[in-house]
């Protein structure tokens, strides 16, 4: 069965470096998305992401964040400037159609010291 | 913000019995509503999902049932197996002005399903 796959599964950086989370999508998916669980509390939803563009981002993602589809298959986050409050498990989510299951990755554990 | 609420943070039930988990949400424009397994280390897995036009939907073991009135939707699983050990999200979507696919998430109910 196709799968959501994501790289690397942990990352440790310093505080105030620049971090990206990799992912590659199932392929035939047009619709991405980033999630990210701070430990003990819920997953919440990051920016969505069609056609090359953002279609929705939350108040989280803010212009510290960016992503980018750079080919044909694989869908990036980059962090510019880490903070304390980052770490957290970062999972990357595919789709197609809109409304149908989203398939999610293993997650990249981010740890910022 | 709280749209959508797991209020019981665990469940234990023994095997082959039935488990019974809950999921409240608050926006009514939410019209499409998934379970998501999780075991440690791992992402979410896909398990069912239904649509606002049901009331009901199965799949093997696994049935959810929406309550638009009361705004509640609640997952059975019978027969319990000790491999359904795992937390359990409950999702919601809207079908709004944005539409694009983004799920409000609940904090997750932890199932303990003993042998």
């Amino acid at each position: 069965e196709p799968e959501v796959t994501q790289t690397p599964s942990h990352q440790v950086t310093q505080m105030g470096q620049e971090v990206i989370l990799r992912c590659v999508p199932i392929s035939n998916h047009l619709y991405f998305y980033w999630y990210r669980q701070i430990l003990g509390q819920k997953v919440e939803f990051l920016v969505s992401f069609y056609n090359n563009e953002i279609s929705e981002k939350s108040e989280i993602f803010d212009d510290q964040f960016s992503v980018e589809r750079p080919d044909g298959s694989n869908f990036t986050l980059k962090i510019r400037s880490t903070k304390l409050e980052d770490s957290a498990m970062y999972f990357c989510a595919s789709s197609d159609p809109l409304r149908t299951p989203q398939h999610f990755g293993d997650g990249t554990r981010l740890s910022i010291l | 913000d709280q749209q959508v609420k797991q209020n019981s943070p665990s469940l234990s039930v023994q095997e082959g019995r039935i488990s019974i988990l809950n999921c409240d949400y608050t926006n009514s424009m939410f019209d499409y509503f998934l379970w998501y397994k999780k075991y440690p280390a791992e992402g979410p897995t896909f398990l069912i999902s239904i649509s606002s036009i049901k009331d009901k939907n199965e799949d093997g073991r696994f049935t959810v049932f929406l309550n638009k009135s009361a705004k509640h939707l609640s997952l059975h699983i019978v027969p319990s197996q000790p491999g359904d050990s795992a937390v359990y999200f409950c999702a919601a979507s809207s079908h709004g002005s944005s539409n694009t696919g983004k799920l409000i998430f609940g904090q997750g109910t932890t199932l303990q399903v003993k042998p």
